[in-house]
């Protein structure tokens, strides 16, 4: 079936930037996804990324794609303490969002 | 734009007992998922369904486990018995195809 995954933890001071990458084995993925899971909630998505495209930019967020390898990161620039999470990477298969195990990022001030 | 709303958002209740999730999702979505998240396992699939109908229910643990989506607006995720070992958040999502899925706040259940 289809995997997707993600190292388990990083850790970056505030101010730098953070890359959290995934793989994926899914060749038929469409869309890709971040989503970000703070203690206690839900996850909340955060940007995404059609499967014919490279790169997006949003804000301090950048998502980068490359299809041959299956490799998706995303950046997050001057992070903040603010950004500490949990962050899950997500494709869509034929039929299906497949999640991966989560990265949790902690911001040392 | 109310999301998606769960209730209970916290649930403990002693082994043995009957326990009821719900789930109201994002008016005009047509998917609805229920999710299980545990430290050891993570982010699990248990069932979804499209236009109330359930398509895939191969990750619903055993038969103790039953889900419903009696209309568009509700769903329910049923455990009886429940068991020490199904303490977990469980989520809900919905989607509207092709659009990604959005969660609700879980409900966070303890069985003692």
């Amino acid at each position: 079936g289809e995997d997707v995954e993600q190292s388990l933890f990083l850790s970056v001071r505030e101010g730098d930037s953070s890359v959290i990458n995934c793989t994926y084995t899914d060749s038929s993925s469409t869309y890709l996804y971040w989503y970000k899971q703070e203690p206690g909630a839900g996850l909340q998505l955060l940007t995404y990324i059609f499967s014919n495209m490279d790169m997006k930019q949003d804000q301090r967020l950048t998502v980068l794609l490359n299809k041959k390898d299956k490799h998706l990161s995303l950046r997050i620039a001057d992070t903040q303490t603010g950004d500490s999470a949990i962050y899950f990477c997500a494709e869509r298969g034929y039929q299906k969002v497949t999640f991966g195990t989560g990265t949790k990022l902690q911001v040392i001030p | 734009d109310a999301g998606v709303i769960q209730s209970p958002r916290h649930e403990v209740t002693e082994m043995g007992q009957e326990v009821t999730l719900r789930c109201k999702p994002i008016s005009g979505h047509d998917y609805l998922f229920w999710y299980r998240q545990t430290m050891m396992r993570g982010l699990e699939l248990l069932i979804y369904f499209n236009n109330n109908v359930p398509i895939d229910d191969s990750g619903m643990p055993e038969d103790r486990f039953s889900a419903k989506m009696p209309n568009a607006s509700f769903s329910t995720l049923k455990i009886q018995p429940s068991e020490p070992r199904d303490s977990a958040v469980y989520f809900c999502a919905s989607s509207a195809e092709p659009q990604p899925q959005h969660f609700g706040d879980g409900t966070r259940l303890s069985i003692l």
